[in-house]
């Protein structure tokens, strides 16, 4: 089936740090990649989407210069949490899909903790 | 405003029996969904899909049932397992490409 490999699983860091995350369609082409976050008992949360080649969108309420999203390639995307604090500690997972109604892979997440 | 409700946080059924896990949405736009599974520090894994133009969608141990009518759906897991326990959501879009739209999940405890 449809893998995708997110990188790292879990940070650490200070705060002010930058962290990127890196998401990867393993086996397929990811026309469209996802981020959400979630907090705990919460339900996953949209951030923004990427198409390959262009520029991110970004739900409502989610800062832009602080998430930064990359998708140069069909096969990966970034997300850079800039300048983080301890209040940017959730879980970002990834997802991607490769064509039009087909459901959505995700990646196992990255758990950031912020100190 | 949740758009995708899954009112049951909790769910124990015994191994053997029938899980049946509920979800109710309120965007009559949505025409595609999905359950996903997740187990702790993991991301979700897809199980089954249906779109509007069906009622009901069978893998497996696995049925989805769609009651457009009533904005619901279900999953339901015959026989239960143990290996089953994790949180199941519930997720919609109203196309096959665009964000996915989560309920909160339920946690789904299969008891030896």
């Amino acid at each position: 089936g449809a893998v995708v490999s997110q990188h790292p699983s879990w940070v650490i860091c200070k705060s002010g740090t930058s962290v990127k995350i890196e998401c990867r369609s393993l086996d397929f082409q990811a026309t469209t990649m996802f981020w959400y976050r979630q907090f705990p008992k919460q339900s996953l949360m949209l951030m923004a989407t990427s198409n390959e080649g262009s520029k991110a969108t970004y739900e409502q309420g989610v800062e832009k210069d602080k998430f930064l999203i990359n998708h140069a390639s069909l096969t990966l995307s970034t997300l850079t949490v800039t300048s983080a604090h301890p209040e940017d500690s959730s879980f970002y997972i990834c997802s991607a899909i490769s064509s039009y109604n087909q459901p959505q892979h995700f990646g196992d997440g990255t758990r950031l903790s912020i100190l | 405003d949740q758009q995708v409700k899954q009112n049951s946080p909790s769910l124990s059924v015994q191994e053997g029996r029938i899980s049946i896990l509920n979800c109710d949405y309120t965007n009559s736009m949505f025409d595609y969904f999905l359950w996903y599974k997740k187990y702790p520090a993991e991301g979700p894994t897809f199980l089954i899909s249906i779109s509007s133009i069906k009622d009901k969608n069978e893998d497996g141990r696995f049925t989805v049932f769609l009651n457009k009518s009533a904005k619901h759906l279900s999953l339901h897991i015959v026989p239960s397992q143990p290996g089953d326990s994790a949180v199941y959501f519930c997720a919609a879009s109203d196309s096959g490409n665009t964000p996915l739209v989560f309920g909160k999940g339920t946690r789904l405890s299969v008891i030896a």
